[in-house]
């Protein structure tokens, strides 16, 4: 199976400054990566499908890039809500597999 | 809208087993898989299966090979995950999510296995 690693595991950052998340493949997944929202208590929530495209009423300050085995998922400038944790899915090939997740901070 | 109603908490014993719904609403129900992502308290996110509610047909993570069965019922929107011989390390909150890149989630259910 796939095998998905995000870095850093923490991110410990200020509202206003831009975030940047790293996830990579132990091998292609082509553009067949989806990246997640969750906070406590909560389900996780589509932010990014394809690599590159925002889901449904995503803000554009959310923005993913990559493809093959290197992705990245970019906030430009942090808002109080988007502390969270963050997870990278590849959806290229069964079994589908998650990222061990990334949680960012407030610093 | 699209929404994805879960069925509520379970506490099961060692052994037991648990079946959980999830009941689509918004949508045409056949034209989307279905998939199941359980959460261990304090986890990551694990996929456990899916099934196409159109023919039925199913494809479950080898970790679950055996002791989990998604069904689905179509006359209600509605798909069903069981999972047997349960054990403490199943205890964790299992969502149900709506196509290839899960676009819309259950709000959840918890399972806890306990003696």
């Amino acid at each position: 199976e796939i095998v998905l690693t995000q870095s850093p595991g923490t991110l410990s950052l200020s509202p206003g400054e831009r975030a940047t998340l790293s996830c990579r493949a132990s091998q292609s997944v082509s553009s067949y990566l989806a990246w997640y929202q969750q906070k406590p208590g909560q389900a996780p929530r589509l932010l990014i499908y394809g690599a590159s495209s925002r889901a449904t009423g995503i803000p554009d300050r959310f923005s993913g890039s990559g493809s093959g085995t290197d992705f990245t998922l970019t906030i430009s400038r942090l808002e109080p809500e988007d502390f969270a944790v963050y997870y990278c899915q590849q959806y290229g090939s069964s079994p589908q597999t998650f990222g061990q997740g990334t949680r960012l901070e407030i610093k | 809208q699209v929404q994805l109603v879960q069925s509520g908490a379970e506490v099961k014993k060692p052994g037991a087993s648990v079946k959980v719904s999830c009941k689509a609403s918004g949508y045409t129900f056949t034209s989307y898989y279905m998939h199941w992502v359980r959460q261990a308290p304090g986890q990551g996110l694990e996929w456990m299966g899916r099934i196409n509610p159109s023919g039925g047909s199913t494809d479950y993570a080898q970790n679950f090979q055996g002791r989990v069965t998604m069904t689905r019922d179509t006359s209600t929107s509605t798909v069903y995950m069981e999972l047997s011989s349960l054990r403490s390390e199943d205890t964790a909150v299992y969502y149900c999510a709506r196509q290839i890149y899960f676009d819309y989630w259950g709000q959840g259910t918890l399972v806890t296995v306990s003696s």
